[in-house]
């Protein structure tokens, strides 16, 4: 059974990095077959695919994200990260890591980590 | 970017009804389109992936159909446990986008 563990600080301040970790069991990231994705929710509201990161590295971001974010992938410890800098309030969401199968869709999905930004 | 509609945006219906979900792309976007379920306080979870298909382990009473823009989900009688917002998304292109929601309530 595939599963994904999102980790990091719950809070952060304005203005800087948030950084988070995807720990994944169950799957192996280096066997080529899926991307690794952020997705965030905000309160509420609905939901954004942040980014996608591959085994060997290869990225895609979300063009109203991507000055900002930064997706790496360590395949040793069967981990993948989210950097987002210059953070603000409207950055205050749940944010999901979920596997995009090679058909295309999320699964499956961690449960979520919640993030505000606030001094 | 792609933007998918659904409607519509809440929904309440009886237990044992048949309950539709649509959802529109604008743009034409084959069969790339999958369904979540999200319940409250819970991670989105695939219930339908390439418009029809039934992701191993979901009922068999909700089914997908649709191609191009126009797509459907359908729970031909509704259960309780099936409370949640429901969520189309678009995988023809990225980035990958997501409808707004449909809440649906139990009457």
């Amino acid at each position: 059974q595939v599963q994904l563990q999102e980790s990091g600080p719950g809070l952060v301040k304005p203005s800087q990095t948030l950084s988070l970790t995807c720990s994944v069991s169950g799957d192996s990231i280096s066997n080529g077959n899926s991307f690794w994705s952020w997705i965030r929710q905000h309160p509420g509201t609905g939901l954004e695919w942040i980014g996608d990161i591959n085994y060997s590295g290869n990225t895609y971001y979300n063009p109203s994200l991507k000055s900002r974010v930064t997706i790496s992938v360590d395949t040793s410890k069967n981990q993948f990260f989210l950097r987002l800098s210059c953070v603000t309030a409207a950055d205050t969401a749940i944010y999901y890591c979920a596997r995009l199968t090679n058909t295309a869709e999320f699964d499956p999905w961690g449960q979520g980590t919640l993030v505000t930004v606030s001094s | 970017d792609i933007q998918m509609t659904q409607s519509p945006s809440s929904l309440s219906a009886s237990v044992g009804d048949r309950v539709t979900i649509t959802c529109r792309a604008s743009q034409n976007i084959s069969f790339y389109l999958n369904w979540y379920q999200q319940k409250p306080g819970k991670a989105p979870n695939l219930l339908i992936f390439a418009a029809s298909g039934l992701q191993s382990g979901v009922p068999s009473r909700f089914s997908g159909s649709g191609s191009g823009t126009d797509f459907t989900l359908t729970i031909s009688s509704l259960q309780p446990e099936d409370i949640a917002t429901y969520y189309c998304q678009q995988s023809y292109s990225v980035p990958q986008t997501f409808g707004q929601g449909t809440k649906l309530q139990i009457k």
